[in-house]
């Protein structure tokens, strides 16, 4: 089974609008941390935002939001006011605390911010 | 405080070659890992070093072989190149190892060596 699974391939949005981006996770361990990535065409990865599975507030970095629902098993990353420098793919990630620190990725999203 | 570096950043090989990357941590990081990205695979983990120790393997072949010196520096070697080896290699660092390091855990990348083999 997937560890992080994103669903959407590729997102649009306004300029100035807010976007979702979704991801949804699985593990077993009580313990894990939750992560977004931001990759531009640069190919460098971006740290945006963390959420620990044992956080009972919603993380929260700038624009950057992570909307945790723990019992969905979900960490959808919310972007609000979005920017043309904000189309990139994204990355949800998670680290299992057995697993030591060895991430997994999901596949990504793709967002393109319109003007 | 620099950020995590990546040298070469570019590299053009034939097949059968064997290639050497490099990767500085952040100053403090002691725990590196590595990764390779493909449009057909996404990322997947290669191997995580801390403390000159290699502490996860990913599923990869042996021609894929790593190393940690004591000032955290890595280095990744792929013996054999072939065609598909053909990725951007990243590299990322964090503070800590540990599974209850929560936001130290945190993995900074660089900005990655694209590796083109012929």
């Amino acid at each position: 089974a997937q560890k992080i699974t994103q669903t959407q391939p590729g997102m649009f949005v306004q300029e100035k609008e807010a976007v979702t981006l979704d991801c949804t996770y699985d593990t077993s361990d009580q313990s894990y941390g939750l992560f977004w990535y931001k990759q531009p065409s640069s190919g460098e990865m971006i740290f945006l935002i963390y959420q620990g599975s044992y956080d009972e507030q919603n993380a929260t970095e700038g624009r950057y939001s992570l909307n945790f629902q723990k019992a969905r098993k979900s960490a959808n990353l919310v972007i609000s006011a979005s920017q043309l420098g904000d189309s990139a793919m994204y990355f949800c990630a998670m680290r299992e605390g057995r697993s030591g620190n060895q991430f997994y990725f999901g596949t990504g999203t793709s967002l393109t911010v319109i003007p | 405080k620099a950020g995590v570096t990546q040298t070469p950043r570019y590299l053009i090989k034939t097949r059968g070659q064997q290639v050497t990357l490099s990767c500085s941590p952040i100053s403090g990081h002691r725990s590196v890992s590595w990764y390779q990205q493909t449009p057909g695979q996404g990322l997947q983990f290669l191997f995580e070093y801390f403390s000159e120790t290699q502490r996860n393997k990913g599923n990869f072949p042996g021609r894929f072989s790593g190393r940690q010196f004591s000032n955290s520096r890595s280095e990744m070697n792929v013996s054999t190149l072939e065609l598909g080896d053909s990725a951007l290699y990243l590299c990322a660092s964090s503070l800590l190892f540990s599974g209850t390091s929560g936001k130290m855990g945190t993995q900074y990348f660089g900005p990655g060596t694209r590796l083109t083999v012929l």
